[in-house]
């Protein structure tokens, strides 16, 4: 089944606690992005990528890193995080850019405390 | 800069129609329209490049006005499924492949 996974799916941390959130899809797709959900706000890019070793900021990337050593994965790393980072985080990927549809993975309830 | 939505929220009856508009204050390459429903990941409804084209998902329709810089969405006789939250996710043409998505709005359809 094609698909975008995303774990973990709930986690509780707290300041300063360096976390990794991984993103797995399992199309080839060669776009993949990050997106933070705040009620009242909608979706904010944080990074995206456009293929392996290429990656750019979004909107909102202050606070976050990513990689992509891979084309499956695009992990989101958080080296220290800090209570303005509780947020719901959605992994997105397509084909190969913005004209296609994104398929989005079920999303990571982040709490910082 | 996110895009701008209206209205916040709507509230229909079943087999009424509403519209939902998106505006921007850049100059648009493309336009897309998701609907998330509570608890779940968004899901792609359509995209619309810059031609000035309209498109069709179902009942659900959504034009794109690339000299005035928005978009609107058409729910035509809505049914209960159609109740969700609804972003429309931009591209202007300065910032290539870059989402920037509106607020959103929310949609209940009552029986």
């Amino acid at each position: 089944e094609a698909q975008v996974t995303q774990n973990p799916r709930y986690l509780i941390t707290v300041t300063g606690k360096k976390l990794t959130v991984t993103c797995s899809q399992n199309m080839n797709h060669e776009y993949m992005s990050w997106y933070r959900q705040d009620p009242g706000l909608g979706l904010r890019q944080i990074y995206y990528s456009m293929n392996v070793e290429v990656t750019d900021k979004g909107d909102v990337p202050e606070g976050y890193k990513v990689s992509r050593k891979e084309k499956r994965n695009f992990p989101l790393i958080l080296e220290s995080p800090s209570p303005n980072q509780t947020s719901l985080y959605f992994c997105a990927s397509s084909l190969s850019g913005t004209l296609q549809k994104q398929y989005f993975g079920p999303g990571t309830r982040l709490t910082v405390t | 800069q996110q895009p701008v939505q209206s209205p916040q929220a709507v509230i229909l009856r079943e087999g009424e129609d509403a519209v939902i508009n998106c505006s921007s204050s850049k100059a648009l390459y493309s336009v897309h329209w998701y609907r998330q429903k509570h608890g779940e990941a968004p899901v792609f409804l359509m995209i619309l490049l810059k031609g000035g084209e309209q498109k069709g998902h179902d009942k659900i329709s959504a034009s794109f006005n690339e000299k005035k810089q928005q978009s609107s969405l058409y729910l035509t006789a809505s049914q209960l499924s159609y109740s969700g939250t609804y972003f429309c996710g931009t591209e202007n043409e300065a910032a290539g492949n870059k989402l920037t998505f509106g607020g959103g709005t929310r949609v209940l359809v009552k029986p």
